[in-house]
This record gives structure tokens, C-alpha cells and sequence, in this order.
């Protein structure tokens, strides 16, 4: 059975960082792209970043480009989303999901672990 | 910044069918990439309801049903039951971003 749960949320001040982890079980975690979405309160989803199954290319939404950076550990099953310069915007549940490719659906995603960026 | 356009709300009683619109460009759904559609309940992760436009995944009631024309597409949902009171968001691919785009999303409600 497939399990994407994420970790590392919390409170954080403007300006400072945070690390989201995922761990990935039950399926091939090589095989997928991982990807970072999130959900402000009370809005819709909003993609944040993708990296391919080997990790050879990464792709950002203009959003976050230049403050998060998505990586991950092939032989852990894990990804990962650095935050820096967090805002107050940047508050939301934090999802990671699998897919195959850019193409295909996204069919599975984590339970979701809440930052709050407030001074 | 959702690049996707869906209709706030929508809502039906009982046995009705309700439609959600989803409108896109020619950099994602009119480019003909798969259109893909969610249903996510309060305090839930999104589950996967529609997938390539039209498909349903095993256990997905055949209530639900997907189409797409042009820069468009759309959820129908026949036979509207208590339980599909939930948001709905479509999600496809575009090319101008390189990366997902999803829609703004719709809440259902049923009367």
C-alpha cells in the first residue's frame, strides 16, 4: 500500500526557514516524480515544485523559485522542500505527492503538515 | 495563482446532476494535455476522481464522469448524493510554467 507522510511543519517567524520531509513507502519511490503542493487556509491548491525520479531536472513555480528547493534522497525514499525566507503568505498545509510523469495523474498524496509563518 | 478557471460554487438536490466548468488556454488543456480532477473533503488530502480527461479509478462511483472540448473541460456529477458535498479542483499540465497547474475550485453542495 502506497504512503507519502510528510513531516517538519510548524510555527516559524518571517524571514526564517523551515525543512518539510517525505517518506515514501510501498511502491518503487525511484520509478516517481515527487512534487510539493500546497493549500493556504481556506483556498485552493497551488503546485510548488517537481523533481523527476532521478533528480536530474527540478522544475519551481515563480512563487517560490529562488527561496524553496526541492531534493531527494533515492535511497531513503525520501524528498525534501527547504523553505527560506518564509512569509506570512507561505501559510499553509503542505502536501507531498507522487506521479509518474508530468503527464500522468496524480495518484497519491501525503496527509499534509501545516506551516504557520507569524511573528 | 491558479491558471484554471472553475466556478465557485455549484449546487443540486438530491438525485439532480450538476456540471463544473473548467477553463483553461492553449498552453494546457487546449494544448491537449489530460485534464485530471479531484474531490477533497474537509480537512482531507485531495483523492483523485477523474483521470486523462474522461477515466474513472477503480472505486469511483460511475455517477462521476469527465469530458474535455477544446480549452475546456468538465465534471459531471448525475445522481447528486448527500456525500458529494466536498470541493472539486481539475489540475493539468502547462507548458508555459512547465509544471502543474490546477484549477480554482468549486464546492458542492447538496440542497
Amino acid at each position: 500500500q502506497v504512503h507519502l507522510v510528510e513531516s517538519g511543519g510548524g510555527l516559524v517567524k518571517p524571514g526564517g526557514s523551515l525543512r518539510l520531509s517525505c517518506a515514501g513507502s510501498g511502491f518503487n519511490f525511484n520509478d516517481f516524480y515527487m512534487n510539493w503542493i500546497r493549500q493556504a487556509p481556506g483556498k485552493g491548491l497551488e503546485w510548488l515544485a517537481s523533481m523527476t525520479s532521478s533528480g536530474s531536472s527540478i522544475y519551481y513555480a515563480d512563487s517560490v523559485r529562488g527561496r524553496f528547493v526541492i531534493s531527494r534522497d533515492n535511497t531513503k525514499n525520501l524528498v525534501f522542500l527547504q523553505m527560506d525566507s518564509l512569509r506570512p503568505e507561505d501559510t499553509a498545509v503542505y502536501f507531498c505527492a507522487r506521479v509518474y510523469d508530468f503527464w500522468s495523474p496524480i495518484d497519491h498524496w501525503g496527509q499534509g503538515v501545516l506551516v504557520s509563518v507569524s511573528s | 495563482q491558479s491558471v484554471l478557471t472553475q466556478p465557485p460554487s455549484v449546487s443540486g438536490a438530491p438525485g439532480q446532476k450538476v456540471t463544473i466548468s473548467c477553463t483553461g488556454s492553449y498552453s494546457n488543456i487546449g494544448a491537449q494535455y489530460d485534464v485530471h480532477w479531484f474531490q477533497q473533503l474537509p480537512g482531507t488530502a485531495p483523492k483523485l476522481l477523474i483521470y486523462g480527461d474522461t477515466n474513472r479509478p477503480s472505486g469511483v462511483p460511475d455517477r462521476f464522469s469527465g469530458s474535455k472540448s477544446g480549452t475546456s473541460a468538465s465534471l459531471a456529477i448525475t445522481g447528486l448524493q448527500a456525500e458529494d458535498e466536498a470541493d472539486y479542483y481539475c489540475q493539468s499540465y502547462d507548458s508555459s510554467l512547465s509544471g502543474f497547474v490546477f484549477g480554482t475550485g468549486t464546492k458542492v453542495s447538496v440542497l
